[in-house]
């Protein structure tokens, strides 16, 4: 398994700044995920941080709103742009396939992100 | 439509009594996962499972796999309020690929 921290833990912003979330990884991990859960939802897909070039969005997330940073096998960066009350949500990191266990499809999560935006 | 179909979505129990969360598909999965979140934390892993009709145990929790790998179960003995939480089944179609979730099942055992 990895380790999986993310900072802020929480954040309480204004309406129209934004908000850059940190996920960092005890060990190198080959895939890297980002996630929205919204309250009491399950979790929904936003993007594969891709190491060295540009993430891999789902439908419906965009990178100007979403920008995603990977500059390594143990660290991606999302950012939620432009923030409006709907944005409110659980942000989540994951990732897949340690080092030590590439094959596996298993993913971890980090503790997220609750962002409230006012 | 929902590829991963969970239920029930909510579960009230009393302490001592036992409950089983289902997980279905038409689509087969190469694996499923199921995953245990607390508030204000991130979901935590309980097993994998990856052979049609494997069944796996974790204490007082019970996981099986379809035989065709398109449903799961998760069945728990003797709820105790320490297993109240939402409880995710995710399942990945074709290795490699997407982790697609369940809706979630909110489980709340009272004392």
């Amino acid at each position: 398994s990895a380790v999986i921290s993310q900072k802020p833990s929480r954040d309480i912003c204004q309406r129209g700044t934004s908000l850059t979330i940190q996920c960092q990884v005890d060990s190198q991990v080959t895939m890297m995920f980002w996630y929205r859960q919204q309250p009491g939802q399950s979790l929904t897909l936003i993007a594969t941080a891709n190491q060295g070039s540009e993430a891999t969005y789902e439908s419906g997330f965009v990178i100007d709103k979403f920008p995603i940073s990977r500059p390594n096998l143990t660290f991606s960066t999302l950012t939620v742009s432009n923030l409006s009350p709907e944005d409110s949500s659980i942000y989540l990191c994951s990732v897949e396939r340690t080092l030590q266990d590439p094959s596996t499809d298993t993913q971890y999560f980090g503790p997220g992100t609750r962002l409230t935006v006012l | 439509t929902q590829l991963l179909e969970q239920s029930p979505q909510f579960l009230s129990i009393q302490e001592g009594e036992n409950l089983t969360v289902y997980c279905n598909s038409s689509s087969v999965f190469s694996s499923l996962q199921w995953y245990r979140q607390e508030p204000g934390e991130g979901p935590v892993l309980l097993v994998t499972v990856v052979t049609g009709g494997e069944v796996k145990k974790l204490k007082r929790l019970t996981f099986q796999f379809g035989d065709a790998r398109k449903d799961s179960s998760l069945h728990i003995t003797a709820a105790q309020p320490g297993d109240t939480g939402l409880y995710l089944c995710a399942g990945v179609r074709n290795q490699g690929g997407k982790l697609i979730f369940g809706q979630g099942t909110e489980l709340s055992v009272k004392p």
